[in-house]
């Protein structure tokens, strides 16, 4: 499998415009994550999703910020409008339930969002 | 809700030298614990988990961690570390449910 795949990779654009980041997640993995990483504030939890339904989305900093899966194989994470301070990196991540909260996290290898 | 406190922001150490990174944590309901490592712009990587059972966890790169429950503390340790183990290191807990809460991170720079 080629891991879970994010894009873009970059993404500069200027403030007042909408920004879509996607993420694939690994097949098979049940759960996905996106978060948020800046100097300031570290990694912050974004939402999560299981089995395509939001479970928790109380990281998600204002309704500027929305995510959607409509499947088990794509998600997106849209900010309208951008602001400078929603630069950061994002990175989406998938697990696999079962012993559900017991399996590791797999990381994409993030965005990188600078709004101007 | 959770919380992880990571004890140290940054970790100079030398090269061949043993290294230990602090990890306390909170939780109103049972939690289970995981190290992760980030490299210079990448993502992050699972080092090792605690699940359940014996309370010495071993992981990847010589890492290992012991889980304390009275203590409530998730220390990450290696004997001997190498220049490659520069990088950010996370702890982290995830509930049941699957929520994930991370530390703020540990920077470890291993110098020659």
């Amino acid at each position: 499998d080629a891991g879970v795949i994010q894009s873009p990779r970059h993404e500069v654009t200027e403030m007042g415009q909408e920004v879509t980041l996607r993420c694939k997640p690994i097949s098979g993995h049940d759960y996905l994550f996106w978060y948020r990483q800046t100097m300031m504030r570290g990694l912050e939890l974004l939402i999560y999703f299981n089995n395509n339904v939001p479970i928790d989305d109380s990281g998600m900093p204002e309704d500027r910020f929305s995510a959607k899966m409509p499947n088990a194989s794509f998600s997106t994470l849209k900010i309208q409008p951008s602001e400078p301070r929603d630069s950061a990196v994002y990175f989406c991540a998938s697990s696999l339930g079962g012993l559900a909260g017991s399996n590791e996290q797999f990381f994409g290898p993030g965005t990188r969002l600078t709004v101007l | 809700a959770q919380s992880v406190t990571q004890l140290d922001s940054q970790v100079p150490v030398f090269e061949e030298a043993p290294v230990e990174l602090r990890c306390n944590y909170s939780s109103s309901v049972s939690v289970y614990l995981f190290w992760y490592v980030q490299y210079p712009n990448q993502g992050l990587q699972l080092l090792l988990k605690y699940l359940s059972g014996s309370t010495l966890v071993k992981g990847i790169n010589g890492f290992e961690a012991e889980f304390n429950k009275s203590q409530t503390s998730f220390h990450l340790r290696k004997p001997s570390v190498h220049i490659s183990d520069t990088a950010e290191y996370f702890c982290a807990v995830r509930t049941n449910a699957g929520k994930s809460t991370f530390g703020d991170g540990t920077t470890l720079t291993v110098k020659p």
